[in-house]
Order: C-alpha cells, then structure tokens, then sequence
C-alpha cells in the first residue's frame, strides 16, 4: 500500500544553520506530495505542496522539489529560526483519493 | 476565527464510557476528514465526508466508531465503550470542493485520554 517514510528525529541545529529533513514515498500512480508542520500546543498547517514530478513547493523560506526518480520530497531550508522548532510531517495524496497518508513526524529543535 | 473548530479539546473518561467530539469546519468547506495521532505517529485517516454523505471509513473505524454530518455542516464521531487503545488526539479537517479539495485545512484535535 501508499506509505510516507521520513527520517527520525530529534533533529537538533544551532540557529542560522542549513536544515534537511528527507522524506520519501511509496505510491501508485502520481500522488500529490505535502509538508505540514505542528507547533507546539497547535493544530497541523500546511506548510507547502507539489503535485506534479518536478514541481518545487515554497513557503516561508522552506522549499521541497517533487522527484519522482528517487520518490522523495525532501523539505529544506537555508537558515533555520528558533521559531521554527515544531514536528514536521510529510504526507502524500493519491490522485483518485482524498485521504492523506502521513510520515511519523520528525521533531526539530532549533538552539539559539 | 474562521478555521476548523473541534470541541472538547481535552476529554478524560473511564473505560467503558460514550464519547463525542464535534467538529466545525470552515465555512462552505463541503468535504470533512477525521483522523486519529497516537504518540510518536503521524495521523492516519479515518473517515471522511461530502455534505452530509460518508463516502470513505477506514478499517480502523470499528463498529464502536460512528461518524455523522447531518446537514452537511458540522460533524460528529462518537466512540462507544471506549477502551484504553482509544486514547489518541482525534482531528478533524475539511476542504473545498474542485481543484481545492487537495488542501486540507485541519483544526486543533480534541485529545482522548481513556483511564
């Protein structure tokens, strides 16, 4: 079946520092490809999309191209903030569903 | 605020009991999704609905689950003799119809501790 595989946390970096989180996708078909992130004590939001191979989702400075040679979708971003510590889901959308399917989250602390 | 609202946000009760959560979705969204996150996983779906029809329960929806959107608007999912392996955040999320509908815009979850 679909599944969503994301690298384990805690990922841990000092502020400014260059942060990855990978992130990669069994499906059929040509699925739809999200990052959400948690804050603490917060509901889940929708950080960026891409839904098509080769599209690049953008938001707030985080940035993911959809690469479906290697099916992943690997969130990065070049200088990360304090305020940006949260868990972080990458999550798929198979084209003729309307259920997401999630990774386990991967926790990020940012360290002044 | 005009995002998804969940009621109650906390919810203690002995195993056993009946449980209800509400969910109010965003104004004209006309699909509504459930989904439960146990500690340390991310959500897995659980059901969803257009307008008031339920078109998709997952097998995780026992028969002790129910899910209702009577007129299309808020949405209820009441648990029956709830058991420990209960306890998880429930969420609820809902979307527009056409080109929109990827986008699922999710409340703050109600948290279900079973004692």
């Amino acid at each position: 079946g679909d599944s969503v595989t994301q690298m384990e946390g805690p990922v841990t970096l000092s502020e400014e520092a260059f942060l990855t989180i990978n992130c990669t996708y069994t499906a059929t078909g040509y699925p739809s490809l999200f990052w959400y992130v948690q804050y603490p004590g917060e509901g889940l939001q929708l950080l960026l999309k891409a839904t098509k191979a080769d599209d690049k989702g953008s938001n707030k400075g985080f940035e993911a191209t959809y690469r479906k040679e290697t099916t992943s979708f690997h969130l990065e971003k070049g200088s990360v903030q304090v305020s940006d510590s949260a868990v972080y889901f990458c999550a798929l959308l198979r084209y003729n569903t309307d259920k997401l399917i999630f990774g386990t989250g991967t926790r990020l602390q940012v360290f002044p | 605020d005009t995002g998804v609202s969940q009621d109650p946000r906390h919810k203690i009760t002995k195993r056993g009991q009946n449980v209800t959560f509400r969910c109010d979705p965003i104004s004209e969204h006309n699909r509504l999704y459930w989904y439960r996150q146990t500690l340390g996983q991310g959500p897995e779906f659980l059901t969803y609905f257009q307008n008031e029809a339920q078109l998709e329960k997952s097998r995780l929806l026992s028969d002790r689950f129910s899910a209702e959107r009577p007129k299309g608007s808020f949405s209820t999912l009441e648990i029956q003799r709830t058991e420990q392996g209960d306890s998880a955040m429930y969420l609820c999320a809902s979307t527009p119809g056409g080109r929109e509908r990827y986008e699922q815009y999710f409340g703050p979850g109600t948290r279900l501790t079973v004692t």
